[in-house]
């Protein structure tokens, strides 16, 4: 079993649609996580970061955590094409980043 | 502040020859952390440097290597490519620790022929 898993995609939605992107985790003392988005052909840029339990907002980005069912999410409100991209959650682990494989996110005008 | 950058953007080798990429990490950040990343494994970790040292290692052959040199500038080689090489590395730097906030650079896209 990974130690982050993350449906591949992809996910195709209209413009306007709110999109939840989700990761799951198998090691409990993991509780710092990040999202990042990745443009085709460019590096990891990051999006957000959360600790421990509960919600985060920052624009039309929400991160939440569930530390009981160990499940993040990412929630885009209001997509626009230009969140087409790869979405990719990571966390801290012992003593490197694991990152999940990433969803490929397509928002249509 | 300028972010990461990585140098060459592009790269085309043949199997059996070795390549070297480079990375400046942004100004100030001493950890640097090298990346594979490829569609089906997606991003696995390579090696991580602070201090000229390297700190960490992922699950990698001893064909890919690493240093990083006092300004904190790292490079990775990778010597007797193999068609699965194929890849984009990525570096990241963070301040003091790869457990830190990683930003990352545009990548080295490394086709194998």
């Amino acid at each position: 079993q990974k130690e982050v898993e993350q449906d591949p995609g992809p996910l195709s939605v209209p413009e306007g649609a709110i999109v939840s992107l989700n990761c799951t985790y198998s090691n409990s003392a993991f509780q710092y996580f990040m999202w990042y988005r990745q443009y085709s052909r460019k590096g990891p840029e990051l999006l957000m970061y959360t600790y421990s339990s509960g919600n985060k907002e920052d624009g039309r980005f929400t991160a939440q955590v569930d530390k009981s069912s160990k499940y993040i999410s990412l929630f885009i409100r209001d997509s626009q094409p230009s969140d087409s991209a790869t979405y990719l959650c990571a966390t801290p682990g012992t003593y490197k980043y694991i990152f999940g494989t990433g969803t490929r996110l397509k928002v249509l005008a | 502040k300028a972010g990461v950058t990585q140098t060459p953007r592009y790269l085309i080798k043949t199997r059996g020859q070795q390549v070297t990429l480079s990375c400046s990490p942004i100004s100030g950040h001493r950890s640097v952390s090298w990346y594979q990343q490829t569609p089906g494994q997606g991003l696995q970790f390579l090696f991580e440097y602070f201090s000229e040292t390297q700190r960490n290692k992922g699950n990698f052959p001893g064909r890919f290597s690493g240093r990083q040199f006092s300004n904190s500038r790292s490079e990775m080689n990778v010597s007797t490519l193999e068609l699965g090489d194929s890849a984009l590395y990525l570096c990241a730097s963070s301040f003091l620790q790869s457990r830190e906030t990683q930003y990352f650079g545009p990548g080295t896209r490394l086709l194998v022929l």
